[in-house]
């Protein structure tokens, strides 16, 4: 079945380090692409997301781009922010088997001033 | 927009109890989501309605877990008796697609629920 793989916390870095949190999917069609965070006491919002190959999703200085041929899809910030401490999960979604979304187990991240 | 409200947002029962929590989603969401999300885990699916008809309930133990979702609105997820690893994190998500390519979910603060 699908399933998510993300790279295990916690990930502890310094204000303005660079941030790369590695996601890779199994997939039996052409799934979307999602990475969520949750903020301490929160609930789960959408960061960003692609729906297709080769796709670029970014918001709030991050990026990750949907590769098919390595069936990554790795979260990137130049320069985090304390603010930007959070858990942060790997997702997809595909169309068939009834379009849920299946998420990895996450990955928390503080970030240090 | 109002965003998807869930009740209550702490519960603390005895093994074997019993518990019930409620979702409203965003209005017009046609796709409502029950995950269980473990300490230290990602959330699971536990059922996912379209309107008011499942889709899928796979991992729903259905031998203790029930949910409806009545008139294609609110919705409810009740635990039959509850266990001890039933503890968790109830989250209830919905999302604007009624069919085709599932979008965004957009999800309520959750349900914290130990089990003593």
């Amino acid at each position: 079945g699908d399933s998510v793989t993300q790279m295990e916390g916690p990930v502890t870095l310094s204000e303005e380090a660079f941030l790369t949190i590695n996601c890779t999917y199994t997939a039996t069609g052409y799934p979307s692409l999602f990475w969520y965070v949750q903020y301490p006491g929160e609930g789960l919002q959408l960061l960003l997301k692609a729906t297709k190959a080769d796709d670029k999703g970014s918001n709030k200085g991050f990026e990750a781009t949907y590769r098919k041929e390595t069936t990554s899809f790795h979260l990137e910030k130049g320069s985090v922010q304390v603010s930007d401490s959070a858990v942060y999960f790997c997702a997809l979604s595909e169309g068939t088997g009834g379009f849920k979304t299946i998420f990895g187990a996450g990955t928390r991240l503080f970030v240090k001033a | 927009e109002a965003g998807v409200a869930q009740s209550p947002r702490y519960k603390i029962i005895e093994k074997r109890q019993s518990v019930a929590f409620w979702c409203n989603p965003i209005s017009g969401h046609a796709t409502l989501y029950w995950y269980q999300q473990i300490l230290g885990q990602g959330p699971k699916l536990l059922i996912q309605f379209q309107n008011n008809g499942v889709v899928d309930d796979s991992q729903l133990p259905k031998d203790r877990f029930s949910a409806e979702r009545l008139k294609g609105v609110d919705s409810t997820l009740k635990i039959q008796p509850a266990k001890l690893e039933d503890s968790a994190v109830y989250l209830c998500a919905s999302s604007l697609v009624a069919g085709g390519h599932t979008g965004e979910l957009f999800f309520g603060e959750g349900s914290r629920l130990t089990v003593l």
